[in-house]
């Protein structure tokens, strides 16, 4: 199973401010999904990327799919405190079993107001 | 729709006791999976299935068991719980396993064994 690595683990900035969350493996992706996840409830699907070098918004938030599809990001601007929550990646690829989505360690993200 | 419903919400366990965790989709979807979610962890895959049925182990399936007797229904089996398991499970449903395919997930089933 491929792994995903997240970063930062962890991120607090202030109501305005932009960020860069990062997803990144060694191994190449059919396709990375980006999921937001809110305290006590299950992780909701943001943006599914397939295509190399792909770029997707939504409102604030910019998507990047790397052009050798091992990597991807995700770009808010203007932050706020809505936004604040989980951050999880997940990829599909051959080494996945039955081609089973894998899932990033997250990044927690807190916008303070 | 209700989407994916889990049950309980909550649940302490002593070790070697055993339980199932409920979970029902009404979406008319093929596909179902268990994750469980550790704290600062991202999701890993227990089971899943590709219809009613059919089962097979994901990623870390050691300790627990499923079945598949209809559409809607896909049970998760803790036999002999032990601390290990103490975590977030989170049941989700997609209607296929088309390349980027959408998963709806439940709210999750918070179990401590104590």
């Amino acid at each position: 199973t491929q792994l995903l690595e997240q970063s930062p683990q962890f991120l607090s900035i202030q109501e305005g401010e932009n960020l860069t969350v990062y997803c990144n493996s060694s191994s190449v992706f059919s396709s990375l999904q980006w999921y937001r996840q809110e305290p006590g409830e299950g992780p909701v699907l943001l943006v599914t990327v397939v295509t190399g070098g792909e770029v997707k918004k939504l409102k604030r938030l910019t998507f990047q799919f790397g052009d050798a599809r091992k990597d991807s990001s995700l770009h808010i601007t203007a932050a706020q405190p809505g936004d604040t929550g989980l951050y999880l990646c997940a990829a599909e690829g051959p080494d996945n079993a039955g081609n089973m989505l894998t899932f990033g360690g997250g990044t927690r993200l807190m916008v303070k107001p | 729709n209700a989407g994916v419903t889990q049950t309980p919400k909550f649940r302490i366990l002593k070790i070697g006791q055993s339980m199932t965790l409920q979970c029902a989709q009404d979406m008319n979807h093929n596909y179902m999976y268990w994750y469980r979610q550790d704290p600062g962890m991202g999701l890993k895959l227990i089971y899943y299935s590709v219809g009613a049925g059919i089962t097979d182990k994901g990623e870390v399936p050691n300790g627990y068991n499923v079945s598949r007797s209809t559409t809607e229904d896909f049970p998760l089996r803790l036999e002999l719980a032990a601390p290990s398991q103490t975590s977030v499970y989170f049941c989700a449903s997609s209607y296929s396993r088309r390349v980027g395919e959408k998963l709806f997930f439940g709210s999750g089933t918070q179990l401590s064994v104590l």
